[in-house]
Parts: C-alpha cells; sequence; structure tokens
C-alpha cells in the first residue's frame, strides 16, 4: 500500500513552461487536493476534488489547472509556469468521511 | 472565511522538557475540526493530532495534548519530555465541518528546534 505518490520530486522549468504534476492514490479515497507551500504562509489550497471527474478552485488556483479523470488520479498543470509558482506543491486525499488527509511527500518546482 | 494564526515563527526547548507551540483561529461556525501536523525535514506532513470542536475534553496523543479553548478560539499544542525527533515544522490547521469536503486552512508554521 504505497498510499499518496507524487511524481516527479524535483523538476526546475524555464518562464513559460508547461507541465503537469501527477499525484496518485491507492487508498481509493473519494476526495483529493492540491496544496503549495511557501515561507511564511502554510500550505493553500489550489484545487481540489470531491469525485472522479470532479475539480473545484481553492484558495490561489490562479495560472494551474486540474483533472481527475480517474478515482486514483489527480492531476495539476501548469500551462505557462512563472517564478512566483515556484514552490513546494502536496498532494492529499482524504476518504470523504472523515477529516485526516494523507498527504504526499511533495514536489520542489523551480521556475527560473 | 476562516483564518488561522501562528504568531511563534520560531521555538526552541532542550531534550526531555516542555513546550507549547500557540495557535488561534477566526471562524464564525460551531461545527469544525483542528489538527497539528508535524513537517520534519523529510518534508512529509504528519498528523499529530486531531480535536473536535463539540468535544470538551482535550485531546491527547501520548507526548502531545491540546489545549482547546473555544469561547478565546485557541488551540495549543504541549509537547511534553521533548524528543531530537521532535525537531520540525509544526502546522496548526483547521477544517469546517458538514459539507466542506475536508479542506484545510493552515496557519504559517512554527519551526521547533529540540536541542541535546
Amino acid at each position: 500500500n504505497a498510499g499518496v505518490t507524487q511524481t516527479p520530486k524535483f523538476r526546475v522549468l524555464k518562464t513559460g513552461q508547461s507541465m503537469t504534476l501527477l499525484c496518485a492514490q491507492d487508498m481509493n479515497h473519494e476526495y483529493m487536493y492540491w496544496y503549495r507551500q511557501d515561507p511564511g504562509m502554510g500550505l493553500r489550497l489550489i484545487h481540489y476534488s470531491v469525485g472522479e471527474g470532479t475539480t473545484a478552485k481553492g484558495e490561489v488556483p490562479d495560472g494551474y489547472n486540474v483533472s481527475r479523470l480517474k478515482k486514483q488520479n489527480f492531476l495539476l498543470g501548469l500551462e505557462s509556469a512563472a517564478p512566483s509558482q515556484t514552490s513546494v506543491y502536496f498532494c492529499a486525499s482524504n476518504t470523504g468521511s472523515s477529516y485526516e488527509q494523507y498527504f504526499g511527500p511533495g514536489t520542489r518546482l523551480t521556475v527560473t | 472565511a476562516q483564518t488561522v494564526t501562528q504568531s511563534q515563527p520560531e521555538m526552541s526547548v532542550q531534550e526531555a522538557e516542555t513546550v507549547t507551540l500557540s495557535c488561534t483561529y477566526d471562524t464564525s461556525e460551531s461545527n469544525y475540526y483542528l489538527f497539528w501536523y508535524k513537517q520534519p525535514p523529510s518534508r512529509q506532513m504528519i498528523l499529530v493530532i486531531r480535536q473536535e470542536a463539540y468535544k470538551q475534553q482535550n485531546a491527547t496523543e501520548n507526548r502531545f495534548s491540546v489545549n482547546f479553548q473555544k469561547a478565546a478560539k485557541s488551540f495549543s499544542l504541549k509537547i511534553s519530555d521533548s524528543q531530537l525527533g521532535d525537531t520540525a515544522m509544526y502546522f496548526c490547521a483547521f477544517s469546517y465541518g458538514g459539507t466542506s469536503y475536508g479542506k484545510l486552512t493552515f496557519g504559517q508554521g512554527t519551526i521547533l528546534t529540540v536541542h541535546p
């Protein structure tokens, strides 16, 4: 049981490039989330999904898109990366009937 | 919208001593949950303790306990018998109950260093 996994673990992008972060969970959880962590600001919610085929905006959604085509996967896309998107990105999942979130190991993204 | 504030950017404690991390929050709702997460240098987010707002009894997990003051909207974490492995960033987090879909709002974090 791998829990929540994230791919890749590290990435460096140039301004304007695009990329997709993949989150996968093998716990059959309904809810999935993407957060970003920046120094002095804690973690902030980017987008979330309450089931396959659904997505919703969180606190800081601008510049990101997401998709949840399969229940176990939640993709976060950056269409045109900006230096302000340099951050550590965390994916998390939740059964939908409890309030405990299970986090992935994080992806460190640097945009130059 | 709810806010979570951790006013201590950094704290330090000697091994085996007790330390308390502070957290305050702001909400007009009555049904909610509060959490403390630990983030060691490995970056992994680990749930330390959880408190349901409707419960008056403070939550306890081994050496970790909370002081939940609902009227004051305060939720502090006490770590007893501190160990070197407790060195980490600690985040206080809030989630509404009901149909909030478990979304978390985090505080800014407190870096705790345990000295030998």
